[in-house]
């Protein structure tokens, strides 16, 4: 079976700072990754996702994520944040015996402060 | 048209009512996905169609009865729910098919109170 930990809950951080959500996944078979963001009251958009090809991924707004096997993590980062991205987190895992279900972590709830 | 649409945003309801929720795609995605989000927790998955045959049912109680009439609608029907239903009901759409089946698009959700 597989599983997905993110392993902070919450994670405030100023403005302009750097910052890096954790996730790390646990698999039998080769995986797709997939990093999520809910601001609030809407549905989840997709920020980045790991498929095959190079192990580090970028989104349009700056974050991007590497995939690590021998560590099986595929932390989020963005060197810099703005009050925008105040928002949840969820960091996703698939695999091709899935049927495309897709399994989430417990989500990391990001805070901004200016 | 890349994206996923969901109605109504909002809903209101009695256990005792009958009500819908409706998702619709016209990206040619032949799977569609209902899940369940509780405030602060993530998407739990409920039902699954593929090419608008019904794959996985992850064991939700049978006052919630899925219904997919062609390869862009997908419907939920409520009835008799509990408070405890009250959740974000989420749609999702993939192309059902190779590498790109894993490019989850999803709603903005039906926000559903159950009083």
């Amino acid at each position: 079976a597989q599983s997905v930990t993110q392993l902070d809950s919450q994670v405030p951080v100023f403005e302009e700072a750097p910052v890096e959500l954790r996730c790390n996944y646990s698999s039998s078979v080769s995986v797709y990754l997939f990093w999520y963001v809910q601001y609030p009251n809407q549905g989840l958009q997709l920020l980045l996702k790991y498929l095959s090809g190079s192990t580090l991924v970028e989104s349009i707004n700056g974050f991007e994520a590497e995939f690590n096997k021998s560590q099986t993590s595929f932390h989020l980062r963005k060197p810099s944040v703005h009050i925008s991205d105040t928002a949840e987190y969820f960091c996703a895992v698939s695999s091709y015996n899935q049927g495309g279900k897709l399994i989430f972590g417990q989500g990391t709830e990001l805070s901004v402060k200016p | 048209d890349t994206e996923v649409t969901q109605t109504p945003k909002h809903l209101v309801m009695g256990m005792t009512n009958k009500k819908s929720l409706k998702c619709e795609q016209h990206m040619g995605h032949r799977a569609m996905y209902w899940y369940k989000q509780k405030a602060k927790k993530p998407p739990e998955l409920m039902f699954v169609y593929s090419y608008e045959k019904l794959s996985i049912n992850e064991s939700v109680p049978s006052r919630f009865s899925p219904e997919c009439p062609n390869s862009s609608l997908l419907n939920l029907h409520l009835h008799a729910l509990q408070p405890e239903d009250s959740a974000l009901y989420l749609c999702a759409s993939t192309s059902g098919r190779g590498r790109s089946n894993y490019g989850y698009t999803f709603g903005s959700g039906t926000r559903l109170t159950v009083v």
